[in-house]
């Protein structure tokens, strides 16, 4: 099985909300990403977790916020977010984060629409 | 860092011919490359991968091959389906996991 799952599917939310993403997988996998993707655009790489520890941050500005609880699960907290932080947010996984080659499973998005 | 173009960036092709996409990277020391489908309104599926100490792989109506040589890498997808209609989306990665993606390739399949 090497299913990722994401909630909510879709989430419309004014730019003074507070919000979160959630994402899942039981593949023990202990390299969890964030990546934020725009129309007809390549994923572009937010965060890494590695064992449950940020690992990269890739300069994501301050009112995105991640975390995660444990190794099966990660958030993506919302706050204050402008209409250009409108886009699909994927989250994926691997085995491990580091030297070598794994593969990344990705959920299927949480379409974001800020208003 | 890596730098990984992808062409053509449209594609269309009648059922049962063939497809070809290809992507060039410049860091000599990537050495996996995945391939992803993405369909509308879903995330993307890994559908093959290789990496560099193979020179080609096949799984049923697909296919990689890797250049190392020339930095290239292409995916063939043989007797195409409508449902092969998807933007497909190659990376390569490095020392690291991080995944370096290219630009995407919209394949229409015409019934």
């Amino acid at each position: 099985d090497t299913e990722v799952t994401q909630t909510p599917k879709h989430l419309v939310m004014g730019m003074t909300n507070k919000k979160s993403l959630k994402c899942e997988q039981h593949m023990g996998h202990r390299a969890m990403y964030w990546y934020k993707q725009k129309a007809k655009k390549p994923p572009e790489l937010m965060f890494v977790y590695s064992y449950e520890k940020l690992s990269i941050n890739e300069s994501v500005p301050s009112r995105f916020s991640p975390e995660c609880p444990n190794s099966s699960l990660l958030n993506l907290h919302l706050h204050a977010l402008q209409p250009e932080d409108s886009a699909l947010y994927l989250c994926a996984s691997s085995q491990v984060w580091g030297p070598g080659s794994y593969e990344q499973y990705f959920g299927p998005g949480t379409r974001l629409t800020v208003t | 860092g890596e730098n990984v173009e992808q062409h053509p960036s449209t594609l269309s092709v009648q059922e049962g011919d063939s497809a070809v996409i290809k992507c060039t990277y410049s860091d000599s020391a990537s050495n996996y490359f995945p391939w992803y489908k993405q369909e509308l309104g879903k995330g993307p599926q890994l559908i093959i991968d290789i990496r560099s100490n193979v020179g080609e792989k096949k799984d049923q109506r697909i296919a990689v091959t890797l250049n190392k040589t020339a930095k290239h890498f292409s995916l063939h997808i043989t007797e195409t389906q409508p449902e092969d209609s998807a933007v497909y989306f190659c990376a390569a990665s490095s020392t690291g996991n991080q995944f370096y993606f290219g630009t995407g390739t919209s394949l229409t399949v015409i019934p």
